[in-house]
C-alpha cells in the first residue's frame, strides 16, 4: 500500500525567513496531494492541495511543488509569520482509492 | 451550514466500557472517515465509508466497529475500551465524484481519555 514519509519533524525558523517540508509517496499511482495545517488543539484544515498533472501551485505566500518522477511534493511557506506557527501534515491518494494516507506531521515554529 | 460535527467533544472512560462516537456532516458528502492521532503518529486511519451502505478497514481497525447510519451521520463504537484507545479521534468527510479528487474537511475531534 501507500506509504508517505515526512521530513523533518520539527522546524524553527525566523520570522520573515522561509520554510520548506518535504514528504515522499512510494506508490506511483497517487494521484492527488493535499496539505493540511492543525493549530494546537484544532482540526486540521486544508491549506493547499495539487493534482499529479500540475507541477506546481501556489496560493499567496503557500506554494506546493511536485516532483512525479521522484515521487516527492513539498509545501513551500515564505516571509513566514508568528501564526504560520503549527503542526502540518501531507498526504497523498492513490488514484481509484478513496482513502489518504498521511505523513507523520512537522511542528513548525516561527520565532519573532 | 455546520460543517462535520462530531459529539462528544471530551469522554473519560473505564477500561472494559464501551461506547459510540458519533460524526455528521450536513455538506451532502458521499464519503466520511474516521481518524485517531496520537503524538509522533500523525492522522491513522481506523474505518471508513465510501458511500452510504459501504464500510471498510483502515490502517488501525482492531477494537473499533462502525455504522453508516445514512448518508449523513457515520458512528465509531468502542466495544471495551483499553487505555491504548486513548487518543484524540477526527471525523472527516468528502464528496468522491470518480476521478475529481477533493480535499476531506474534519470535524473538531473527540478528546477520549481511558483509564
Amino acid at each position: 500500500g501507500e506509504n508517505v514519509e515526512q521530513h523533518p519533524s520539527t522546524l524553527s525558523v525566523q520570522e520573515g525567513d522561509s520554510a520548506v517540508i518535504k514528504c515522499t509517496y512510494s506508490d506511483s499511482a497517487s494521484n492527488y496531494f493535499p496539505w493540511y495545517k492543525q493549530e494546537l488543539g484544532k482540526r486540521p484544515q486544508l491549506i493547499i492541495d495539487i493534482r499529479s498533472n500540475v507541477g506546481e501551485k501556489k496560493d499567496q505566500r503557500i506554494a506546493v511543488t511536485l516532483n512525479k518522477t521522484a515521487k516527492h511534493f513539498s509545501l513551500h511557506i515564505t516571509e513566514t509569520q508568528p501564526e504560520d506557527s503549527a503542526v502540518y501534515f501531507c498526504a497523498a491518494k492513490i488514484q481509484g482509492a478513496q482513502k489518504l494516507v498521511f505523513g507523520q506531521g512537522t511542528r513548525l515554529t516561527i520565532n519573532p | 451550514n455546520a460543517g462535520v460535527t462530531q459529539t462528544p467533544k471530551f469522554q473519560v472512560l473505564k477500561t472494559g466500557q464501551s461506547m459510540t462516537l458519533q460524526c455528521a456532516q450536513d455538506m451532502n458528502h458521499n464519503s466520511m472517515y474516521w481518524y485517531r492521532q496520537d503524538p509522533g503518529m500523525g492522522l491513522r486511519l481506523i474505518y471508513y465509508s465510501a458511500s452510504e451502505g459501504t464500510t471498510d478497514k483502515g490502517e488501525v481497525p482492531n477494537g473499533y466497529n462502525v455504522s453508516r447510519l445514512n448518508k449523513r451521520e457515520f458512528s465509531l463504537r468502542l466495544e471495551s475500551a483499553a487505555p491504548s484507545q486513548t487518543s484524540v479521534y477526527f471525523c472527516a468527510s468528502t464528496i468522491w465524484q470518480g476521478a475529481v479528487n477533493q480535499p476531506q474537511h474534519f470535524g473538531d475531534g473527540t478528546r477520549l481519555s481511558i483509564l
